[in-house]
Formats: C-alpha cells, sequence, structure tokens
C-alpha cells in the first residue's frame, strides 16, 4: 500500500491537450517532489514544494501543494509528445530520510 | 560521468543465487539511498546511508538483504538466495548533504530478474 496515493494511473492523450495528476495522502509532508521517469532510467527531479498552497511554473507545467500539504497537483498545458514519461510525486520529511513515492501515473501523449 | 552509476545494468539470476549490485554516488555525496521499483509501481525505499553509517535500514524486506558502504563512497546492495518475488529494478540515489530535502539524484538502476 502507497502511502502517497496517484491518480490517474494511467492516462492516454492527444497532443495539445490538458491534463491534471494528482497526489493525495492521509499524512502530511514537510515537502513534495515530483519526478519524471524515462524507461530505463531514475527519476529526475522537475520540482520541490515546500510551503503549503504554494504554486511553482516549470514552462508548461504547474505545480501546487495543498494548504495542509498533504497532497499536490500536477497541471500541464497543451501536453507534447516528449511529455511522454512516468509522473511520480514523492514526500519528504514524513519520516526519516529517505522519499515516500506514489504509485506513479503514466502519461502518453499522442502526436 | 559526473552522475550516478549503477552495475551491472541487468542481471539474470536463478532462483536462490546470490547477487550483488553496486552503486558509484556523485563525487563526494554524502546520503546515499537504495530503493526497489517493482514493474508498474513508484520506487520503495530500502536503506539509507550516511556516509559508512548505515542510519536507516528498515525499509529492507528480509534478512537476506544486506548493503554496504565501507569507505563512505561505493555501495554494494546483496541478495542472498534471490526469490523471484525479488525481481525489480533496484535504484540507487545520492545527495550532497544528510538533509533530507535535498534533492537525491538517482543512477539508471539494475533490472533484477529471478528465473
Amino acid at each position: 500500500t502507497q502511502l502517497l496515493e496517484q491518480s490517474p494511473q494511467f492516462l492516454s492523450i492527444q497532443e495539445g491537450e490538458n491534463l491534471t495528476v494528482y497526489c493525495n495522502s492521509s499524512s502530511v509532508f514537510s515537502s513534495l517532489q515530483w519526478y519524471r521517469q524515462e524507461p530505463g532510467e531514475g527519476p529526475v527531479l522537475l520540482v520541490t514544494v515546500v510551503t503549503g498552497g504554494e504554486v511553482k511554473k516549470l514552462k508548461r507545467l504547474t505545480f501546487q501543494f495543498g494548504d495542509a500539504r498533504k497532497d499536490s497537483s500536477l497541471h500541464i498545458t497543451a501536453a507534447q509528445p516528449g511529455d511522454t514519461g512516468l509522473y511520480l510525486c514523492a514526500g519528504a520529511g514524513n519520516a526519516g530520510n529517505m522519499l515516500t513515492f506514489g504509485g506513479g501515473t503514466r502519461l502518453m501523449v499522442k502526436p | 560521468g559526473a552522475g550516478v552509476s549503477q552495475s551491472p545494468r541487468y542481471k539474470v539470476a536463478k532462483r536462490g543465487q546470490d547477487v550483488a549490485l553496486r552503486c558509484d554516488p556523485i563525487s563526494g555525496h554524502v546520503s546515499l539511498f537504495w530503493y526497489q521499483q517493482a514493474l508498474g509501481q513508484g520506487p520503495e525505499f530500502l536503506t539509507y546511508f550516511q556516509n559508512e553509517a548505515q542510519l536507516d535500514k528498515s525499509g529492507l524486506p528480509s534478512d537476506r538483504f544486506f548493503a554496504e558502504r565501507p569507505e563512505g563512497s561505493v555501495s554494494t546492495l546483496k541478495i542472498q538466495r534471490t526469490q523471484q518475488e525479488d525481481s525489480a529494478v533496484y535504484l540507487c540515489a545520492s545527495s550532497s548533504t544528510g538533509d533530507p530535502y535535498n534533492e537525491q539524484f538517482f543512477g539508471p538502476g539494475t533490472r533484477l530478474t529471478v528465473l
């Protein structure tokens, strides 16, 4: 059982569409990170959110940390085929130094 | 290269064999983590080192799993008497400090298949 629940697990959309991925937990995290993982590679950090209610933008990606620091969302505007990959949220500071990962959202953007 | 490297990239073992997976962290990084990623899942924490000290091994699934980092740099994850349920990608990550909020840099992983 994952402490962080991600939804949806799979998402297949057409190029140009918008999408939102959700990351929810019953636990409070000191910070929450979003990673993207390509096949055969390790996760690569996209962003870290620390403050409740914080919103960060990275080009077409918008990340939000919930006010209670238990949930987060990733919104992609005008998705492109290059956005295809596995998106992972991970919480830090809940217990020890490790990251607690969600189950991931596998995104496929069709041209 | 300047990133985290892992070897071998792929390992096929017969059930009952012992395996050793190596991680070369980024030079000078204090913290080193091992994670296990089952197919279609997110990574799950196994163990954590700060320099040569293993500070947390709460995620190791059984006493068949053993990790070491004797000189505070390279780390080895050893799995004894492998079972089919051990099949997964084993990811290593390093971080420059012991701060839990510091970025972790991941290696490409070792894909272990136990037949």
